[in-house]
């Protein structure tokens, strides 16, 4: 059984640019939430979707936007790139929202 | 809001022997859940444990027991019979249960680096 999967493994954007990083959640997963974690630092949370909308949202700013898909797969979208956004990015699924699965993320690095 | 602070940024562990990480954190909540995950260098957050706030017994999976101290707010992880696949970052979490169930939203700690030496 597949966890969760996210692509790409690694990025590199220009400053300015816009990313869309992609996750399809471990099977029979309905809810995704993506996370953003600075080397070093704990992760941190940017939103959560359920059923295709926007549950919650972190603390960041709207150039983090996001999707969800009737399949449950869900897409975070970074506008207008800044060096501060270099990050791994976290995606994380779950069916009853007690325990997630976590992929290996994204590696965004932005020059 | 609540935060979740780990004190301890490296730490090491001889193999076979017991190491403990610490963890506190801040809430005025009632109803929560802590973990402990593990970060390994392929990237992908594992949970080790998981305690609900409401049950006084301490969670135990197989090596890996917590020592959690509601009225201090502490929440620490111990480790026994290290092993050299135990070497990780690992962090604390803290996640709010709301009246109509879990709000999903994890608050992590800063991390400890936990090296386990041969």
């Amino acid at each position: 059984d597949a966890g969760v999967t996210q692509s790409p493994t690694h990025l590199i954007k220009t400053r300015g640019q816009q990313v869309t990083l992609r996750c399809s959640p471990k099977s029979g997963h309905d809810t995704v939430s993506w996370y953003q974690q600075a080397l070093g630092q704990g992760p941190q949370f940017i939103f959560q979707y359920y059923e295709e909308e926007e549950r919650q949202r972190g603390n960041f700013p709207d150039r983090f936007s996001g999707h969800q898909f009737p399949n449950y797969s869900s897409e975070l979208n970074v506008n207008a790139l800044l060096l501060g956004d270099s990050a791994l990015y976290l995606c994380a699924s779950s069916f009853d929202g007690y325990g997630y699965t976590f992929g290996s993320g994204t590696r965004l690095t932005v020059v | 809001a609540q935060t979740v602070t780990q004190s301890q940024p490296e730490m090491s562990v001889q193999e076979a022997e017991t190491v403990t990480l610490s963890c506190t954190y801040d809430t005025s909540e009632s109803n929560y859940y802590l973990f402990w995950y593990k970060q390994p260098p392929s990237r992908q957050m594992i949970l080790v444990i998981r305690q609900e706030a409401y049950k006084q017994q301490n969670a135990t999976e197989n090596r890996f027991s917590v020592n959690f101290q509601k009225a201090a707010k502490s929440f620490s992880l111990k480790i026994s019979d290290s092993q050299l696949g135990d070497t990780a970052m690992y962090f604390c979490a803290f996640m709010k249960l709301s009246g109509s169930g879990n709000t999903g939203k994890l608050i992590f700690g800063q991390g400890t680096t936990l090296q386990v030496k041969p």
